[in-house]
């Protein structure tokens, strides 16, 4: 079945520096979902890329979706306080069960005062 | 701002017995799902619910789970004979859109099997 795996598992960064996460699918996607999560709170989205090398960005946030459509990045740039949580990809497929979301294991950032 | 709810916030129930983990989607939602998310772990997909019937599930729907929409509101899943690895978060979602999209989650049920 399709497989999202997700690195680094986990990031501690000072306040100020910039933090990568990447994401990397099994199977070609139709899309991919990102999602940050508080600590005890549920999935809030953030973003949905449709397009292969789509390039999306909210303010110090910049996503990626690579050509093949199997890779994604959500770089954050002069992270703060408030950035702390953990981020999941989540890839969805065109067909059948590969529709279903399937979370990458995310990345619980910590931001360090 | 629209939200999805879920009752109750935790559940703590004995192995063996039955659950029902209550959810109310946003109200013009089509698309309702269930995920799962183990303590630390990431999310898990569990089945997707459009038009009255699943349109998708997981290996860890089994037999076991079951999902209802008893009305015009509640989205329901089921958990027939519970079992201690059943402990976790579940989330409840809902989806607008008719294609890929946004999915909005709900607070969670915490459930913990003894």
């Amino acid at each position: 079945g399709q497989q999202v795996m997700q690195i680094p598992q986990y990031q501690h960064v000072q306040e100020g520096e910039d933090f990568t996460t990447y994401c990397n699918s099994s199977t070609t996607l139709s899309n991919i979902q990102w999602y940050k999560q508080r600590p005890g709170g549920h999935p809030v989205f953030l973003i949905q890329l449709v397009k292969s090398g789509e390039v999306k960005k909210q303010k110090r946030l910049t996503f990626q979706f690579g050509e093949a459509k199997k890779n994604s990045s959500l770089h954050i740039t002069a992270t703060q306080t408030t950035d702390v949580g953990t981020y999941f990809c989540a890839g969805q497929g065109s067909s059948g069960s590969a529709r279903q979301l399937t979370f990458g294991s995310g990345t619980q950032l910590t931001v360090l005062p | 701002e629209p939200e999805v709810t879920q009752t109750p916030s935790h559940q703590v129930t004995q192995m063996g017995q039955e659950v029902i983990l209550r959810c109310v989607p946003i109200s013009n939602h089509l698309y309702f799902y269930w995920y799962r998310q183990i303590l630390g772990q990431k999310v898990e997909f569990l089945v997707s619910f459009y038009n009255n019937e699943i349109s998708e599930k997981s290996e860890i729907f089994d037999d076991q789970f079951s999902v209802e929409r008893p009305d015009g509101s509640n989205f329901t899943l089921k958990i027939r004979s519970t079992k201690l690895e059943d402990s976790a978060m579940y989330f409840c979602a809902s989806r607008g859109d008719p294609g890929y999209g946004e999915q909005y989650f709900g607070p969670g049920t915490r459930l913990t099997v003894t």
